[in-house]
């Protein structure tokens, strides 16, 4: 089976433009979540969905949005970006919204640099 | 908020054992996770742990975990060269799946 996938892999934007990244879950996963991971960092939480819903957010500003598709497959838009926005962006999904001993299974992240 | 401490380097040789550790501070956390993360690569989940458990053992690698003191270890045993990456403790925060990581643990195996 595939495992959580990511485009693009690499991306380079520019101050106060506007980027959209994607993650496709594994298969019959429902939950999707996203983190923020700042070279030497640990991932920081941004946004969970599970059935197109939110379920958590992370102490992120407005200018980062998401939304889930009916295929469970999510995208992430961040809005006027800034040099701190440069980061790995890694999505992760699990088959539940709550943690179990199903859990979360990172995909290999989409690596963004604002200029 | 939940804050996880871990030790930032660790350096051992090939065939000894490691042990990283990890601090938390959320008492309430029920699932505690060790990730390894290769250079350039996303997160692969190595194992867990419930917090109704002190040990789990999984091959060349055993976790212990102290709820008192709130620490959680990971030991990988016979290490190899190609263990050298960087190991994140997550805990399990709120209902969900927030995780929270530490800042991770770079590993470095000498040969």
């Amino acid at each position: 089976d595939a495992g959580v996938t990511q485009s693009p892999t690499h991306l380079i934007k520019t101050r106060g433009q506007h980027v959209t990244l994607r993650c496709s879950p594994i298969s019959g996963h429902k939950s999707v979540s996203w983190y923020q991971q700042v070279l030497g960092q640990g991932p920081q939480f941004i946004f969970q969905y599970y059935e197109k819903e939110e379920r958590g957010r992370g102490n992120f500003p407005d200018r980062f949005s998401a939304r889930q598709f009916p295929n469970y497959s999510s995208e992430l838009n961040v809005n006027a970006l800034l040099l701190g926005d440069s980061a790995l962006y890694l999505c992760a999904s699990s088959p539940r919204a709550s943690a179990s001993t199903d859990t979360q299974y990172f995909g290999p992240g989409t690596r963004l640099t604002v200029l | 908020g939940e804050d996880v401490e871990q030790s930032l380097f660790l350096s051992v040789r090939e065939g000894d054992s490691s042990v990283i550790n990890c601090t938390y501070t959320d008492s309430s956390s029920t699932y505690l996770y060790w990730y390894k993360q290769e250079p350039g690569a996303g997160l692969q989940l190595l194992t867990y742990i419930f917090s109704n458990m002190d040990m789990k053992q999984d091959q060349r690698l055993t976790v212990l975990l102290n709820k008192k003191d709130k620490h959680l270890s990971l030991r990988i045993a016979d290490t190899q060269t190609g263990d050298s990456a960087i190991y994140f403790c997550a805990v399990e925060r709120e209902y969900g799946n927030k995780l929270v990581f530490g800042a991770g643990t770079i590993l470095r195996v000498k040969s």
